[in-house]
């Protein structure tokens, strides 16, 4: 079994700040790793994954995230923030393998103030 | 845009009827997956269908039942319905059988039990 913790339910920032969504796993089997947007009313957009090779791995948008097999983390970053970028973000894993079944965390809602 | 299409976009339904919840996957993709997000909260996996086969359940009860269609178009079926069932319903689709393809999700059907 697998399970995801985002440790906040909420950031505000104000624009042109750097920001960071934290993201926690926990997994007996070693996993994929995975950040997801949603825009109000909208689907899931994938931003960024991890699959294996270089734990610092880039995104659209100019989102980073950072693997690290430790602490068991995932956490999402971008250095400059816009008012786009106001949405819920979702961290996700999946075991390996070819069958992608995801396992969510509860989400943060990101919100960009002027 | 991502090819996954969903119907209808929103639902009212009453306690104990019976709802069909429709999913036309992305051009070239053989997997489906279903999720329910209920507000506030997550995407939790329901069940996955590859190859018009169930490839995966998640911890839902057998009243939601699916299928997948030859041309792996997908339905999500859900009998006797209570009010708990209201949440936004997303559909997923990827190629099967290949460890680091992208699942590409759907707009998702609202819907409502009154």
């Amino acid at each position: 079994a697998q399970s995801v913790t985002q440790l906040d339910s909420q950031v505000p920032v104000f624009e042109e700040a750097p920001v960071e969504l934290r993201c926690n796993y926990s997994s007996s089997v070693s996993v994929y790793l995975f950040w997801y947007v949603q825009y109000p009313n909208q689907g899931l957009q994938l931003l960024l994954k991890y699959l294996s090779g270089s734990t610092l791995v880039k995104g659209i948008n100019g989102f980073e995230a950072e693997f690290n097999k430790s602490q068991t983390s995932f956490h999402l970053r971008k250095p400059s923030v816009h008012i786009s970028d106001t949405a819920e973000y979702f961290c996700a894993v999946s075991h390996r393998g070819p069958a992608r079944q995801l396992t969510f965390g509860s989400g943060t809602q990101l919100t960009v103030l002027p | 845009e991502t090819g996954v299409t969903q119907s209808p976009t929103h639902l009212i339904k009453t306690r104990g009827q019976q709802v069909t919840l429709r999913c036309s996957s992305q051009s070239g993709h053989n997997t489906v997956s279903w999720y329910q997000q209920a507000l506030g909260q997550g995407p939790q996996f329901i069940f996955q269908y590859y190859r018009e086969e169930e490839n995966g359940r998640g911890n839902f009860p057998p009243r939601f039942s699916g299928l997948q269609f030859p041309n792996y178009s997908s339905e999500l079926n859900v009998n006797a319905l209570e009010l708990d069932d209201s949440a936004l319903y997303l559909c997923a689709s990827s190629l099967g059988g290949q460890a680091n393809t992208e699942a590409f999700f759907g707009q998702g059907t609202r819907l409502t039990v009154v």
